[in-house]
């Protein structure tokens, strides 16, 4: 079983407003990685890390949304202004390494934006 | 983009029957194809995985298949129990690029 931590389980903002959502990767796996699930159970992928470093991130991450892990403290993925389209459940996922590497996956934030 | 399609979008077997759920990948760099369960409410659990260099996989009553030719491969569950019903989602990357594609998803029911 998973061991990913996800905090807050549920977050209720307004439009406007920042969303913050925090993630304790599984003990020793250095790869992180968040996804978007909407209601339509469709994924997009935000952004990962290795260790503390950004790998990769697509274009909408870039603008409102910011992410960071930093050494010895959760990992955390906030929008800056929240938009009625985030909402949507936010999967942190960890794996061992990276490349052909099992992801193990929290149990996701579910953001509602008023 | 890559894309990853999942075919059935919903699939009711009988109890004791096989379920094949198919996938399709349009990257031929794609060469890591994991398989992911999501039961309601829950977040998604790894169910199996297979890399390009086999064609089959099998753990127990799971079996995977790949076709890199066609780009396509199925999760094949036998001998189906009602703990088997949940949304199976295919994904597939490429050994150089971690993020995981998703397929749209498959919801299983499994019959008495």
């Amino acid at each position: 079983n998973s061991k990913v931590i996800q905090t807050p389980r549920y977050l209720v903002k307004g439009q406007g407003q920042k969303a913050k959502m925090r993630c304790i990767p599984e003990k020793g796996h250095p790869v992180v990685f968040w996804y978007q699930q909407n209601k339509n159970n469709e994924f997009k992928f935000l952004i990962n890390f290795q260790n503390q470093e950004v790998l990769q991130q697509i274009d909408m991450t870039e603008k409102r949304f910011s992410a960071e892990c930093p050494s010895n403290s959760p990992c955390s993925l906030e929008i800056q202004s929240s938009e009625a389209g985030d909402s949507a459940l936010y999967l942190c996922a960890s794996s061992l390494y990276w490349g052909y590497a099992e992801q193990f996956f929290g149990p996701g934030t579910r953001l509602t934006v008023l | 983009g890559e894309k990853v399609e999942q075919h059935e979008s919903t699939l009711s077997v009988r109890e004791g029957d096989s379920a094949v759920i198919n996938c399709t990948y349009t990257d031929t760099a794609s060469s890591y194809f994991p398989w992911y369960k999501q039961e309601a409410g829950k977040s998604l659990h790894f169910v199996i995985d297979i890399r390009s260099n086999v064609d089959r996989k099998q753990s127990q009553r799971l079996i995977v298949l790949l076709d890199k030719k066609a780009k396509r491969f199925s999760l094949h569950i036998t001998a189906t129990q009602p703990e088997d019903s949940a949304i199976y989602f295919c994904a597939a990357s490429k050994y150089n690029q971690g993020k995981l594609i998703f397929g749209q998803g498959t919801k299983l029911s499994i019959k008495p």
